[in-house]
């Protein structure tokens, strides 16, 4: 497997814009997870999935985000507007779930290599 | 989940046995200690977890004390590829969400 894919791995834009970030997670997993990472405030966990279903998005900052799991291999993380306090690493992750966790004996999180986004 | 105390920072020389130490005294019985670490520019990687026995993979090396209370992340042989963040992370095995602290940076040195 490829790994859980990202994309793109570094994206500028200006403020005001809408900014899409993409994550294809590794296949047969049930959950998949957004976070962001800065400086100041370490890995944030924004939301995450399970079947494609969001199940807490507590972490999610604002109205201007949104996130979306269309089906088991896509989901997108879109900011509109964008503002430069959004720049970050976003980082997606995927998982088995409980019971595939057990049989297949993989309990870890996989993570991709994180888009860098810079508003300026 | 239990909070996690790390040291900011540790030094460990290359080939020498780097030993990261965790404190989680509010661990409750049901939850587990895990361990990732993050190489520079890339995503957090799982290394290992245990509830109570302590356990080792092709990685490393976990040890919790018989009271849960804190644990020891070993990596037997210390590389510079080994430099990185590691974070100790205490959740139940059931809990999907994983949250990072602010972890351990490791330096492997020459």
């Amino acid at each position: 497997d490829a790994g859980v894919i990202q994309s793109p791995r570094h994206e500028v834009t200006e403020m005001g814009q809408e900014v899409t970030l993409r994550c294809k997670p590794i296949s047969g997993h049930d959950y998949l997870f957004w976070y962001r990472q800065t400086m100041m405030r370490g890995l944030e966990l924004l939301i995450y999935f399970n079947n494609n279903v969001p199940i807490d998005d507590s972490g999610m900052p604002e109205d201007r985000f949104s996130a979306k799991m269309p089906n088991a291999s896509f989901s997108t993380l879109k900011i509109q507007p964008s503002e430069p306090r959004d720049s970050a690493v976003y980082f997606c992750a995927s998982s088995f779930g409980l019971l595939q966790r057990e049989v297949r004996h993989n309990y870890g999180y996989t993570f991709g290599s994180g888009t860098r986004l810079t508003v300026v | 989940d239990a909070k996690t105390t790390q040291p900011t920072s540790m030094d460990c020389a290359e080939g020498r046995a780097a030993n990261l130490p965790c404190n989680h005294s509010t661990i409750s019985g049901n939850e587990y200690v895990y361990w990732y670490r993050q190489i520079h520019s890339q995503g957090p990687q799982y290394i290992i977890h245990g509830l109570k026995n302590n356990e080792t993979n092709e990685m490393a090396s976990l040890i919790i004390t018989e009271d849960r209370k804190s644990s020891t992340l070993i990596l037997p042989h210390a590389t510079l590829r080994d430099t990185a963040v590691y974070y100790c992370i205490v959740k139940t095995g059931t809990a999907s969400k994983l949250t990072f602290g602010t972890g351990t940076r490791l330096q492997v040195t020459l």
